[in-house]
């Protein structure tokens, strides 16, 4: 079975920091793995996909993600933080074939952001 | 934006009442899920659907059915609700990209007393 941890439960920085949220996941094979956002009261929005190919990607609102597969890691980085940023973050891994698709979610990581 | 609405987008029920949440799409995908959120615990998945009349249980499927007569709705059904199924339920569509990416709805904050 596939699995996801989060290590952080809360994190803090300040603007114009740089951010890295941990993610790690246990899976037998090379997964689809993903970052989603969420913001108070809201649903949840793609940040960026991996699915094969460069194992850095890049997403939306300047988020970058990178798969190492020899650390079973697939980390969410931001070069600097706007306080718009804050809001809880999800790490999710998919089978790539049968199973429905099904995603795992990690428990999240809630981003605080100090001015 | 992949179309989903959601309905109601808040209830407030009592225990021991049936709930029918509905999640409906409008770009004709074929996989749908159910998650519920709660804090400490991320997203679990309930329910979902790979077809018209096709579903299949997810990790916390206890208290909770399921119904996919047209491929745009998607109900999830509390047959008799209880106090620990008060959370945030999501519904999600697959996309059909490669990397199969879900998208949520903006999700329904249920209440059970």
């Amino acid at each position: 079975a596939q699995s996801v941890t989060q290590p952080d439960i809360h994190i803090t920085v300040s603007e114009g920091a740089s951010l890295e949220l941990r993610c790690n996941y246990s899976y037998g094979a090379t997964p689809y793995l993903f970052w989603y956002v969420q913001s108070p009261g809201q649903g949840l929005q793609l940040l960026l996909k991996y699915f094969s190919g460069d194992t850095l990607v890049q997403g939306i609102k300047g988020f970058e993600a990178e798969f190492k597969r020899s650390q079973s890691s697939f980390n969410l980085r931001k070069p600097s933080v706007h306080w718009s940023d804050a809001a809880e973050y999800f790490c999710a891994v998919g089978r790539r074939m049968g199973g429905g698709n099904k995603l795992t979610f990690g428990t999240g990581t809630q981003l605080k952001v100090e001015l | 934006d992949a179309g989903i609405t959601q309905s109601p987008r808040h209830k407030v029920t009592e225990t021991g009442t049936p709930v029918t949440l509905r999640c409906h799409q409008t770009e004709n995908h074929r996989y749908m899920y159910w998650y519920r959120q709660d804090p400490g615990h991320g997203l679990r998945l309930i329910h979902y659907s790979y077809g018209v009349k096709d579903t299949d249980k997810g990790e916390v499927s206890d208290g909770y059915s399921v119904s996919r007569s047209k491929t745009e709705d998607f109900l999830l059904t509390l047959e008799s609700a209880t106090s620990s199924q008060t959370s945030v339920y999501f519904c999600a569509i697959r996309g059909d990209r490669e990397g199969h990416e879900q998208y949520f709805g903006p999700g329904t904050r249920l209440t059970v007393t």
